[in-house]
């Protein structure tokens, strides 16, 4: 069975300054899929960024970055520039290749301070 | 392009009540899964429907059922309601192949009394 855990519930940063959310996951599969999604108040989850685990090149899209470290079964995402709106919860997620089922975290709300 | 949608957006049930909670897929998608998120946790997979079968289940009681029609939408049918069954439920639609490219709904809350 996948795991994933986020150990910050809580996290803050001022507007414009670089904010790091981390997550850490426990998977004996070789193929799987790394995931942080965001959960404004309007409820749905919108996909932030996403990695294969057999690449070892981090993912980028735009402010966003990930700081995956395979043998430590580490998985940070980092924002850059943080906005107004990316104020939410974040949720790191799992998925085993050839399987449907996400695991989630228990998620971190960021906050942005003007 | 309508994205998922999901109907009611609230709603409150007794509990030992039976609720039906519905799910539009995002244009071009055919296959849906649901998760239930109780307060302050992440979502839990429940189940996913391809092709009107259901193809793989969460750790979730028999109370929790569901149903895909030939449009792709679907059904997530919940008996005997507990109140522990209260929790937002999500529906996520995708399409076959496509990589796990997950569209999420806004959810329905569920409140149970």
């Amino acid at each position: 069975a996948q795991t994933v855990t986020q150990s910050q519930p809580e996290m803050s940063v001022q507007e414009a300054e670089t904010v790091t959310l981390s997550c850490t996951y426990d998977t004996s599969e070789s193929d799987y899929y790394l995931f942080w999604y965001k959960q404004p108040p309007s409820r749905q989850m919108i996909l932030v960024i996403r990695q294969e685990a057999y690449k070892q090149q981090n993912a980028t899209e735009n402010r966003f970055s990930v700081n995956f470290q395979k043998a430590a079964k580490s998985f940070s995402l980092k924002i850059s520039d943080s906005q107004l709106g990316d104020a939410a919860m974040y949720f790191c997620a799992s998925l085993r290749f050839g399987n449907e089922k996400l695991t989630f975290g228990t998620g971190t709300r960021l906050t942005i301070i003007p | 392009d309508a994205g998922v949608t999901q109907s009611p957006t609230h709603l409150i049930k007794t509990r030992g009540q039976q609720v039906t909670l519905r799910c539009s897929p995002k244009s071009g998608h055919d296959t849906v899964s649901w998760y239930q998120q109780a307060l302050g946790q992440g979502p839990q997979f429940i189940f996913q429907y391809y092709e009107e079968e259901e193809r793989q289940r969460g750790n979730f009681p028999d109370r929790f059922s569901g149903h895909q029609f030939p449009n792709y939408s679907s059904e997530l049918n919940v008996n005997a309601l507990l109140l522990g069954d209260s929790a937002l439920y999500l529906c996520a639609s995708s399409l076959e192949g496509a990589n796990y490219g997950y569209t999420f709904g806004s959810g329905t809350r569920l409140t149970v009394v």
